[in-house]
Order: C-alpha cells, then sequence, then structure tokens
C-alpha cells in the first residue's frame, strides 16, 4: 500500500514549451502533497505543498508562475513547468502524506519515482 | 531556519564494518527527525524515524537533542546496504527539510 506514482518517467522538452507532471497517490487519499526538485549530487529542495481544494503553497524563492500546480482531487496533484529553460532541467519528485495515522506512520511522507526533465 | 547537516558525502566500508551516517539537525523545538533510503534506481523510501526507537534492517538512530544529532549506525554493514542516505527533519509546519545525503558503498 501506500503507492504513489508519476507520470511521466522522463519528458525532453524544446525551450519555451510547457510540461506537466503528474502525482498521484494509487491506493490512499491524499490532502496534501509535495513537489520537489533535486539537482545531480544534490539534495531534495522543496518547492511547494499541493493542498487539495486550494491554492498551493510556494516555497521562497520558487516562481509560482513558472511552476503551476493544481490539486483537483484527493489522488491528483499536477505540476506544470511553463515556458521551460534549459536551466529548469532538473529532476522533479512528488511525494504524498497518508493522513490517516492508524494505517502508516503518522506523518509519512510517500515519494514517486521521480520525473527527469530535459529541456534542450 | 531548519538546516539539516549531513558533513560527509560518501562512506566506504568492507562488509562487516561498522557503520555510522552522521547527521545534524538545528530546528530548536521538538523536530521529528527521520532516515530515508534510496536504493540504485529506486524512489526514496522511509528507512526509519526517531518517535519510532526501532531498528530496521539491522540500522538505528538515537536523537540527542544536547548534541542536536541523530546518527544512523549499524554495528555490521551488508553489501546490500549499498545506497544514497538521506537525514530529514519537519519542523512545526510538517515540511520535510532534507539533508544533502551521503554515498554508502559496502565493498565485500
Amino acid at each position: 500500500g501506500a503507492v504513489v506514482s508519476q507520470h511521466p518517467s522522463r519528458v525532453i522538452c524544446k525551450s519555451g514549451t510547457s510540461v506537466k507532471i503528474e502525482c498521484r497517490s494509487l491506493d490512499f487519499q491524499a490532502t496534501t502533497m509535495f513537489w520537489y526538485r533535486q539537482f545531480p549530487k544534490q539534495s531534495l529542495m522543496l518547492m511547494a505543498t499541493s493542498n487539495e481544494g486550494s491554492k498551493a503553497t510556494y516555497e521562497q524563492g520558487v516562481e509560482k508562475d513558472k511552476f503551476l500546480i493544481n490539486h483537483a482531487s484527493l489522488t491528483l496533484s499536477t505540476l506544470t513547468v511553463t515556458s521551460a529553460h534549459p536551466e529548469d532541467s532538473s529532476f522533479y519528485i512528488c511525494s504524498a502524506r497518508d493522513p490517516y495515522p492508524g494505517r502508516t506512520v503518522y506523518n509519512e511522507q510517500f515519494f514517486g519515482p521521480g520525473t527527469r526533465l530535459t529541456v534542450l | 531556519a531548519q538546516r539539516v547537516t549531513q558533513p560527509e558525502k560518501l562512506l566506504s566500508v568492507f562488509k562487516g564494518a561498522p557503520v555510522e551516517l552522521k547527521c545534524n539537525y538545528s530546528y530548536s523545538g521538538s523536530p521529528e527527525l527521520f532516515w530515508y533510503v534510496q536504493y540504485s534506481r529506486q524512489r526514496l523510501q522511509l528507512l526509519l524515524r526517531h518517535i519510532s526507537r526501532e531498528s530496521i534492517k539491522g540500522f538505528t538512530a538515537d536523537l540527542n537533542k544536547g548534541e542536536t544529532s541523530f546518527h544512523l549506525k549499524k554495528p555490521f554493514a551488508q553489501e546490500e546496504d549499498s545506497a544514497m542516505y538521506y537525514c530529514a527533519q519537519t519542523g512545526a509546519n510538517s515540511k520535510l527539510t532534507f539533508g544533502k545525503g551521503i554515498t554508502l558503498s559496502v565493498r565485500p
């Protein structure tokens, strides 16, 4: 249980185009999902917290108009990188938190496999 | 601001040797501390958290509030322990802050 999927796993796009990444919780409902960015050989950096039915909360320095987040249902959050540029190339990882403490470790985040974005 | 420090990038040991992966945190309240592991070509997964006070795959970690540390230890390393290990903490806002991670390489 507690599986999180991401789609696509890898995407290559041209500079100036927009790319959408999906994050799904497969067997539980996630009111909160998180989006991280990971540069090569570096740590995960939290970009934003995605809340079902409300606006995402962005971390300082993350452009909300650049990285659009939509959490339209309890099992799906999407991250859209708008007008992508080569500097947006990175590994994007989402996670979801199962809010029910009886089933898993409370506050535990379950991570997706990540999406490798390459902008040419 | 929360900060998690993992001072080393790489630790290479022989099979059967003891392992200690260091982690220091900066949150002054009552943090939750975690160790996450990422095996080759796999996703990040929780290894253990300080509240559980349990041993997972032979690993233990004790929260030392005086030294603000949460070092991960295993008395006898196995080859299958080779992976990337991240220390992380949450504070009052429940957001995870990760350290930079350390690569553990266990040689036969």
